[in-house]
């Protein structure tokens, strides 16, 4: 079962303007983190928010937690071309290990 | 580049035949996590493995197994292979087992069932 689920499904923006991605999920949380896949292949770790934490920023990446809503939110400013690809939230919940959501495939077009 | 390394890179195989997928993890992680991934879809848990033992299993049955060796590598056994294991499988290692951690994935073996 996926606990996680992004909004939207697919984003296509152009380079240099802003991509924000929601993920939303059902049970409380120890964190939530966000990962990249390119093209089907592994996934790259970008980010760790942790439960007692509202926001954090890793260079051009800025993510955002409300626990009581159940949502998190990341945001890709001055978007490139390479940031073309598909982008998870992933939950960890007790001793549970990650569950994943389906995935916003993001596009940027040169 | 995560440092962990699965093999092979591609696998062709047919329904009712067995399959082994293998996993390096990263230098000094004991932890390793094997999860299955649909095309379209995210990936979802299998199992994990702690120092050699089972730590935890997603809704896979039985005829989905695994190992872990004591350098920590680890191995995916699939047996009696239906049209719907057709997937990418990834294996993550983690320093430890535990929430606080982020997970290093390697980049997949991608299995094909015919």
């Amino acid at each position: 079962s996926q606990q996680g689920e992004e909004d939207p499904q697919a984003l296509s923006i152009q380079e240099g303007e802003n991509a924000t991605m929601n993920c939303s999920y059902k049970t409380s949380i120890n964190n939530l983190q966000w990962y990249r896949q390119n093209s089907g292949r592994g996934l790259v770790h970008l980010i760790l928010i942790r439960s007692n934490e509202r926001e954090k920023h890793s260079g051009r990446l800025r993510v955002t937690l409300d626990t009581s809503k159940k949502s998190s939110s990341l945001l890709i400013t001055a978007s490139r071309a390479a940031d073309t690809a598909s982008y998870f939230c992933a939950t960890y919940s007790g001793n549970t290990p990650l569950v994943f959501g389906k995935g916003t495939r993001l596009s940027v077009i040169a | 580049e995560t440092g962990v390394t699965q093999s092979p890179t591609h696998l062709i195989k047919t329904r009712g035949q067995q399959v082994t997928l293998r996993c390096s993890s990263q230098s000094g992680h004991n932890t390793v996590s094997w999860y299955q991934q649909a095309l379209g879809q995210g990936p979802q848990f299998i199992f994990q493995y702690y120092r050699e033992e089972e730590n935890g299993r997603g809704n896979f049955p039985p005829r989905f197994s695994g190992l872990q060796f004591p350098n920590y590598s680890s191995e995916l056994n699939v047996n009696a292979l239906e049209l719907d294991d057709s997937a990418l499988y990834l294996c993550a290692s983690s320093p430890w087992t535990g929430s606080n951690t982020e997970a290093f994935f390697g980049q997949g073996t991608r299995l094909t069932v015919v």
